[in-house]
């Protein structure tokens, strides 16, 4: 098993561009997540999903969309990339958000830099 | 709403030293609580959890265990060695929510010298 995996792993963007962070994981796992990592701020939560088709606002998700159209994918969209985005991006996932199953998984991280 | 409070680092010990990092929390419930870390370069790794009060959890000779009366999941290791160098995160979750996500400390950078 992958586990959860991130693409690309580092990415540099101009102010205004657009991208799309990809998130898979193939543990059949129900949820996922989207947090960004900041010195000093530890990890904040952006967006989460607890299924395929659903998505829900997390902390912070101003300037950011979701999209889970299969169940083994996160899609992390930046419509109009800001120097505020520069950030690392982790994805992670659990089994349920309930009980014993409610470990999350993460992977290795996105690196973004807005220029 | 929900908070964790850790001790900032960065944290440098000698090796085989004995290690305490604290971690307290704010909840409005029963959360389950984590201790996460992360070597450099790479992402979050589960290190153990507790979910209920009085629990300890326990990996890789380190411990923490969940006091309900202070709040407190303190992370402890009685020996350790440079390749425990990493930042440690204190995390929960409110029990049965976890569709929330985690609520994270703000990390604690350790380094062990040899």
């Amino acid at each position: 098993n992958a586990g959860v995996t991130q693409t690309p792993k580092f990415r540099v963007l101009k102010t205004g561009q657009s991208m799309t962070l990809l998130c898979a994981q193939d543990m059949n796992h129900e949820y996922m997540y989207w947090y960004r990592q900041d010195p000093g701020m530890g990890l904040r939560l952006i967006h989460y999903s607890v299924g395929e088709g659903t998505t829900a606002k997390g902390e912070v998700p101003d300037g950011y969309n979701v999209s889970r159209l299969k169940k083994q994918n996160f899609l992390l969209g930046l419509e109009s990339a800001a120097p505020s985005q520069t950030s690392v991006y982790f994805c992670a996932s659990s089994y349920d958000g309930t009980g014993a199953q409610e470990t999350q998984y993460f992977g290795p991280g996105t690196r973004l830099l807005v220029l | 709403g929900n908070s964790v409070t850790q001790m900032e680092g960065p944290v440098t010990l000698s090796e085989e030293a004995f290690l305490t990092i604290n971690c307290t929390y704010t909840a409005t419930g029963y959360p389950s609580l984590f201790w996460y870390v992360q070597y450099p370069g790479e992402g979050l790794q589960l290190l153990l959890k507790a979910t209920k009060a009085d629990d300890k959890g326990s990996n890789k000779g380190f411990e923490a265990t969940y006091r309900k009366e202070t709040t407190s999941f303190h992370l402890e290791k009685g020996s350790v060695q440079v390749s425990d160098s990493a930042v440690y995160f204190c995390a929960l979750s409110e029990s049965g929510g976890g569709a929330d996500g985690l609520t994270f400390g703000k990390g604690t950078h350790l380094i062990i010298q040899p």
